[in-house]
């Protein structure tokens, strides 16, 4: 049973416009929403994140909501760049002695110039 | 960047024969973790490490076993791998709790391949 589900496993985006990639999560204990980012023949890095105690947290290109009633996040990119083409994972983490981080499938983001 | 190396990066093994892959880091910090990559399937912890001689299983432990006997070193062992085992296998390290928002920082993977 997965934990944290991104039902799209691609998403296309025209340059300067918004991509917006969604995720759901079934456990209401999780603490803290994460998204990353990962370019091919690399590690994940971090790009993200929300506290459950939040619903919004920005930085920069980047917007990342919580629905915590609809167990729901997004996060938005804008403007979308073509350097921004990548596989975005979604993650949540639960503290109990350890970061156990629970991640989504990944949605694979193209930006067309 | 965060100080993580994982050896070796590419391996390819025969079934049955036992495999050792090793993250160092040089952050110091106290927890540690492998996981796989698999299309379909996104990350999926396999062990961590909450200290020297200290660890848990994750989602996907079996056929996998780990030690940490020094802070800076977790090893992941398969010890009679199977072509299911084929993966790109990554380890990150966490800082503590109330440190940062629980993110990981990931090494560059290593790609398995098992015959």
């Amino acid at each position: 049973d997965q934990q944290v589900k991104q039902n799209s496993p691609s998403l296309s985006v025209q340059e300067g416009r918004i991509s917006i990639l969604n995720c759901d999560y079934t456990n209401s204990m999780f603490d803290y929403f994460l998204w990353y980012k990962k370019y091919p023949a690399e590690g994940p890095t971090f790009l993200i994140s929300i506290s459950s105690i939040k619903d919004k947290n920005e930085d920069g290109r980047f917007t990342v909501f919580l629905n915590k009633s609809a167990k729901h996040l997004s996060l938005h990119i804008v403007p979308s760049q073509p350097g921004d083409s990548a596989v975005y994972f979604c993650a949540a983490s639960d503290w109990t002695g350890g970061f156990k981080t629970i991640f989504g499938a990944g949605t694979r983001l193209f930006v067309k110039a | 960047d965060a100080g993580i190396t994982q050896s070796p990066r590419h391996k390819v093994t025969e079934t049955g024969t036992p495999v050792t892959l090793r993250c160092h880091q040089t952050e110091n910090h106290r927890y540690m973790y492998w996981y796989r990559q698999d299309p379909g399937h996104g990350l999926r912890l396999i062990h961590y490490s909450y200290g020297v001689k200290d660890t848990d299983k994750g989602e996907v432990s079996d056929g996998y076993s780990v030690s940490r006997s020094k802070t800076e070193d977790f090893l992941l062992t398969l010890e009679s791998a199977t072509s299911s085992q084929t993966s790109v296998y990554f380890c990150a390290i966490s800082e503590e709790e109330g440190v940062g928002t629980g993110e990981l920082f990931f090494g560059e993977g290593s790609r398995l391949t098992v015959l």
